[in-house]
This record gives C-alpha cells, structure tokens and sequence, in this order.
C-alpha cells in the first residue's frame, strides 16, 4: 500500500520569499515520487519527479524537491516566489508492486502576495 | 502538436441520467488514464486503458465505465448518476512503456454538476 501526505493545506508566502511545500509518503517499496500544479480551471502539469536517481531533483520554473528516504519526506522548494506560482501543487507517489497506479496527495495552495 | 483534449468542458446533470466524457490523448500515447477530482480533494484513479482493454482500475464503482478506441482516444461513462459523482474528471495520457515512472500528461478536465 502507498500513501501521500500532504502537511498544510495553505501556504501564503511573499512575492521574492522562499517557498516550502511538505510532503510525506509512505510506500512499501521504493517509489516514484512527483509534483504536480494545477493553475485554476487548468490541467495538471509535471513540475518533477523523483525516479532513484539523484536524490536532489530540480524541475521547472526554478523548483527543486530532495527526497529523503530516511524522513520518508519529498519537500518542493523554491528560492523565491513569483506572482505566477500562486497555483494548487499536488505529490504524487507512484510504486511498483504490480501496480503503478499514482496516489493523490489533497493538494497544498500556495498563495503569493505582492 | 496537440496535448490532451477533453469534453465537454463543462456539462450539468440530474441524478439518475448518464453521462459520456470523452479524451483524445497527446499525439503519440498508447495508455489514457482518467481520474476523478472532488473539490479541494487530490484526483483519485478511476481506471487505465491500454490497447483498448482496461488493465487497472481504482475503487469505483461499476456505473463507472470505459472504452478506448483504435486511435487511442477514450471515453469515460458514468450511469445512474448520484450528486457525489459532481466533480472535475480528468484524463491524462502516457506510454505504456513509461508507466511505472514516465511524466503524466493531462488535460483540462470536464466539469460535472450533478443536480
């Protein structure tokens, strides 16, 4: 079984701050680990993803996730907000087991303000 | 080149009726997936379709149902609709062969409203 937790439902940050956005997942093997963000009345869109290769995986538009096996977390960051990261950001765990069907976290909304 | 395309858009319902949402993938994709997304909810799997046979599915009931054609475009059918079923239906796209780690690509999404 897998799961993904997604650790604060808000996240408000200013326009040039540093973001965080916590994810925990728990997977009985080793899995594959994404980010997602969803802009309003948009599709999804791969941000990252965490295939065990290099633990420090960097995506697009400047964000970067490192997964940590022993903490069982993939936390996304990104050095400084912009007006246009104000989106919903799903993580996605994805696992072997005879089944790659991905898990949904609930999604975390990050706000930013100018 | 065209990503995922889906409609309609946007549809309304009543309970009882049925529903036929329809995906054409990103050029070049074999395997559709749809998923279903309750507001402020993360999208759960509904089912995976691959050489025109469902190969995995979530825990939905069997109202819900699919089909996929030679071209690999897909429907998502829903009977006997409830009000719970009102929600964003998603499609997303891939190759088979990047299932188990390759990039979703997903469309815009349907928008139920069951009344």
């Amino acid at each position: 079984a897998q799961s993904v937790t997604q650790l604060d439902s808000h996240v408000s940050v200013s326009e040039g701050t540093p973001v965080l956005l916590r994810c925990n997942y728990s997977s009985s093997y080793s899995p594959s680990l994404f980010w997602y963000v969803q802009h309003p009345n948009k599709g999804l869109q791969l941000l990252l993803k965490y295939t065990s290769a290099a633990t420090l995986v960097k995506g697009i538009n400047g964000f970067e996730a490192e997964f940590k096996k022993s903490e069982t977390s993939f936390h996304l960051t990104k050095p400084s907000a912009h007006m246009s990261d104000a989106a919903e950001y799903f993580c996605v765990v994805r696992g072997p087991g005879g089944s790659y069907i991905p898990t949904f976290g609930r999604g975390t909304s990050l706000i930013v303000h100018p | 080149d065209a990503g995922v395309t889906q409609s309609p858009t946007h549809l309304i319902k009543t309970r009882g009726q049925q529903v036929t949402l329809r995906c054409s993938p990103k050029s070049g994709h074999d395997t559709v997936s749809w998923y279903q997304q309750a507001l402020g909810q993360g999208p759960q799997f509904i089912f995976q379709y691959y050489e025109e046979e469902e190969r995995q599915r979530g825990n939905f009931p069997d109202r819900f149902s699919g089909h996929q054609f030679p071209n690999y475009s897909s429907e998502l059918n829903v009977n006997a609709l409830l009000l719970g079923d009102s929600a964003l239906y998603l499609c997303a796209s891939s190759f088979i062969s990047g299932v188990r780690t390759g990039e979703l690509f997903f469309g815009e999404g349907s928008r139920l409203t069951v009344l």
